[in-house]
Parts: structure tokens; sequence; C-alpha cells
């Protein structure tokens, strides 16, 4: 069982817009501004596309945003695209130089 | 370009030690201050995060793992090394090194290598 709660799966048609939760606890989500978002294409690693819960690095379109409310972390797809199809996965700094992962979520283009 | 190479021996048997080397191409492991780390995922699961390395060899481990895990680091080599003792199946996964992004401790990974994967099985 994943330290962050993520739902299996999300879908959505090319050009709408899709949002995946991470719901963790005030230990680790709650308590610190270290969120990560991932997107991981099948047979490839992950590749960040979120870090300290809304800065997006270089490269990384504008359509991947994010934000933080409580002990849930959201990411939100804007505009979407066949290739934004994947496996998305978050990350949350748990203290004690200690970090977790969600179970991940499948996104699906429709 | 910074590139991440990890290197295994793809099967372990039961109990033994996996050892997976990472190497670091395009640029100095310690001419930084990064903290260099190891994450496995077993086949159809998702991520975890096993430990992190800091040049100056300051590590810190998954809480859940700590006792069989020891990461360890080879400037001269620009290599940074894992080892997981007593293995069972439950460890066969992919295992990938990775870098955080500049001004990130080991919160967040955005280099990461191809992964490796180790099977543990008889």
């Amino acid at each position: 069982q994943s330290a962050l709660t993520q739902p299996p799966s999300a879908s959505g048609s090319p050009g709408q817009s899709v949002t995946i939760s991470c719901t963790g606890t005030s230990s680790d989500v709650g308590a610190y501004n270290y969120v990560s978002w991932y997107q991981q294409h099948p047979g490839k690693a992950p590749k960040l596309m979120i870090y300290e819960v809304s800065k997006r690095p270089s490269g990384v379109p504008d359509r991947f945003s994010a934000s933080k409310s409580g002990n849930t972390a959201s990411l939100t797809v804007s505009g979407l695209q066949a290739e934004d199809e994947a496996d998305y996965y978050c990350s949350s700094y748990a203290g004690s130089n200690n970090l977790v992962f969600g179970g991940g979520t499948k996104l699906t283009v429709l | 370009q910074l590139q991440l190479q990890e290197s295994g021996p793809g099967l372990v048997k039961p109990s033994e030690t996996l050892s997976v080397t990472c190497t670091v191409s395009g640029g100095s492991i310690s001419s930084s201050s990064y903290y260099w780390g190891w994450i496995r995922q077993p086949p159809g699961k998702g991520l975890e995060w096993i430990g992190s390395i800091y040049y100056s060899g300051i590590t810190y481990y998954n809480p859940s793992l700590k006792s069989r895990v020891t990461i360890s680091i080879d400037t001269s080599k620009n290599q940074f090394s894992l080892e997981l003792r007593s293995v069972t199946a439950a460890d066969t996964a992919v295992y990938y090194c990775a870098r955080p992004p500049v001004g990130a401790t080991l919160d967040a990974f955005d280099i990461w290598g191809q992964g490796t994967m180790v099977t543990v099985s008889s």
C-alpha cells in the first residue's frame, strides 16, 4: 500500500482538462511544500513534470499545472493531447529525510 | 549534458545481496551539492524511493528498507552504488538512479537513468 493515495485511472478527450489528485496526511503533503509529479510512458523512466508543488522544470509545457490544498495535491493537464497518455505519480517529502510516492494514476486520452 | 547509467546483475538468488551501480557522465558527481538517489519500481507497480547519498557520503534511507540497504559513492570513478541484502522475490524491480533539480535535495528527481531490471529468483 502506497503512502499517498491516487485514483487508479483518469481520462479525458483531446483538448479537455483533467485533474489527478494525490492525498496524503498532515505529516507529508500537508506539512511540506515539496510535492512532485512525474509522467511515465510504458518502458520509460519517469519524467519530472512538477516539483515544489507547482514549479515546472524547463521544457515542461505550461499545460501542466499543479496545486495543493491541505493534505491533497492536484495535477491538472489542460488541452489534453494524445502524448499525455501515461502513468502519473506524485511524491512528497515526509519529514525525517524520507520521501514517499503515490500508487500512480493511468491517464487515458479518449 | 549529464547522463546516468545503471548497471546490475540482472538475476540475484534469494537471500543474497543485490548490487547496482550508477555511472555519471557529462559532469562530476562531486562538483555540486546534489543528493544522488535510488528509486525502484516492481513490475506493473508504483515507484518506491530507496535512499539518497550526498556527494560527501551522507546517506538517507527509506525507513522500510533501512536495515538492508547501503548506498555508497566513489567520486574517483564518478559512480554511486546500491547494495540490498537478504533479497526476496519482492525485491524484483527496475532500479533507477536519479539526480534532483538544481536547488532541490531529496524531494524530487529530474535526471534519471534508463533503469536496470533485477530479478530475484533461484
